[in-house]
This record gives C-alpha cells, sequence and structure tokens, in this order.
C-alpha cells in the first residue's frame, strides 16, 4: 500500500511568488492534515480535512495560504504571494478513523 | 494554549547505551500522548502512544508511561542501536489522534557505533 505522497520535495521561490503544494494520502483516508515546521521551532498544525470539507482551519496562518481538498482525495496547499516566513517544511497526513495518522516526507519550501 | 516541551538535542550517545529523553506537556483535560520518529529522507512515523494515566506505550524497545501527576511522557530505551539515529517527536491530541497534533520541537538523536 503506498503512504502519503507529496510533491514537490522542495520547492524554491521569490518573494511575492505563488507556489502550490501536493498532498496524496493514502487511499481511503478521509482525514487529512497539513502542519507546518519553521526551522527551529515545532512543527505546527495548519488545517484538518474530513473528506471535502474542512474540519478545523485554526492553524491557518493568514489569508496567503489556501488549501482545497477536490473531491476528497488528493489536496493542495497554495500560498499566494509568498513572504521569507513561510519558508519551511510543509508536511501532509493522512488518517483513515481519526486515531494514527500517518505522514508524508514533507515538501521544503524556501522563499528567497 | 496546549503545549508540549522537549529536551533539544543533538543527543549523541554510544551504541548499547541507555536512552531517555524528556517530554513534558500542558494541556487542558486528558489528552492522548504521542512519539513520533523521522528517519533521515522520510515523513514521521508513529513510535507509540499512550491515550490514558499510566498507560505506557512500547514499539521496538522503545517505551514511554503517560504520567498525569508530573505531565510527563519519557521515552526510554535500554540499548540503543546505531539505527535508531533519527529526530524524534513528543505530541499530544486532545482529540484522542482526530484532531491535529501539537508537537514538541523535536530531539535529533545521534548513536555512534
Amino acid at each position: 500500500e503506498a503512504g502519503v505522497t507529496q510533491f514537490p520535495s522542495h520547492s524554491v521561490i521569490e518573494k511575492g511568488q505563488t507556489v502550490t503544494l501536493r498532498c496524496d494520502p493514502i487511499s481511503g483516508h478521509d482525514n487529512l492534515y497539513w502542519y507546518r515546521r519553521v526551522m527551529g521551532k515545532e512543527i505546527k498544525f495548519l488545517l484538518h480535512f474530513v473528506k471535502e470539507s474542512k474540519q478545523d482551519e485554526s492553524g491557518m496562518p493568514n489569508n496567503r495560504f489556501l488549501a482545497e481538498r477536490t473531491g476528497g482525495t488528493y489536496s493542495t496547499l497554495k500560498v499566494q504571494p509568498a513572504e521569507l516566513e513561510d519558508s519551511g517544511v510543509y508536511f501532509c497526513a493522512s488518517s483513515l478513523y481519526g486515531n494514527e495518522q500517518f505522514f508524508g516526507p514533507g515538501t521544503r519550501l524556501t522563499v528567497l | 494554549g496546549d503545549s508540549v516541551t522537549q529536551m533539544e538535542g543533538p543527543v549523541t550517545l554510544s551504541e548499547e547505551a541507555f536512552l531517555t529523553i524528556n517530554c513534558t506537556y500542558t494541556a487542558t483535560g486528558y489528552p492522548s500522548l504521542f512519539w513520533y520518529v523521522q528517519y533521515p529522507g522520510e515523513g514521521l512515523q508513529l513510535l507509540l502512544k499512550a491515550t490514558k494515566a499510566d498507560d505506557k506505550g512500547s514499539n521496538k524497545g522503545f517505551e514511554a508511561t503517560y504520567r498525569k501527576e508530573t505531565t510527563s511522557f519519557h521515552l526510554e530505551k535500554g540499548s540503543v542501536q546505531v539505527s535508531d539515529s533519527a529526530v524524534y517527536f513528543c505530541a499530544l491530541s486532545t482529540g484522542g489522534g482526530a484532531d491535529g497534533l501539537t508537537f514538541g520541537k523535536g530531539t535529533h538523536l545521534i548513536i555512534q557505533p
């Protein structure tokens, strides 16, 4: 069974540009989560989808971040426009019944 | 708000040494507690968990006991191996794991042969 996959693995963009991160959860997992780790700090929760609905988006830092989950399958996280402080590693996780979360390898975003 | 504090590394040990990574938490109610491990180039993997006070989670020789009185969930292993080198994250959930997890900063463990 394939695990959670994320694309791209690395992204380097300039301040003001737009970047879209993608997450493919484990097939059949209704719960999908986004997290972010800024260098030297904790992994922070961003938001939680149940199927295509946003269950909790309390961790989204501001309106430059937009998350979608088309048809309850894969999810995208768009940052527009990107700022320097958005640099970090973005993790996606999925779970079946909301007990154990399975994490992807992360996307490392660098904003110059 | 909820928070997790864990010792920051790197922690460097020799093979077969005893390992303790401290973790304490602050949370409302009775959270579930987790240890995740991230090996180089991989995603976080659940190592063990405990859902109520005095529960002991264990896996791959690692153990951690949910101590409500000290709000702690310290990770221990009696004899570490080079393959245990990784980053270890302590985390909590107030929704049984279904909500967003609250993580500590992570502890980088390096085991030398």
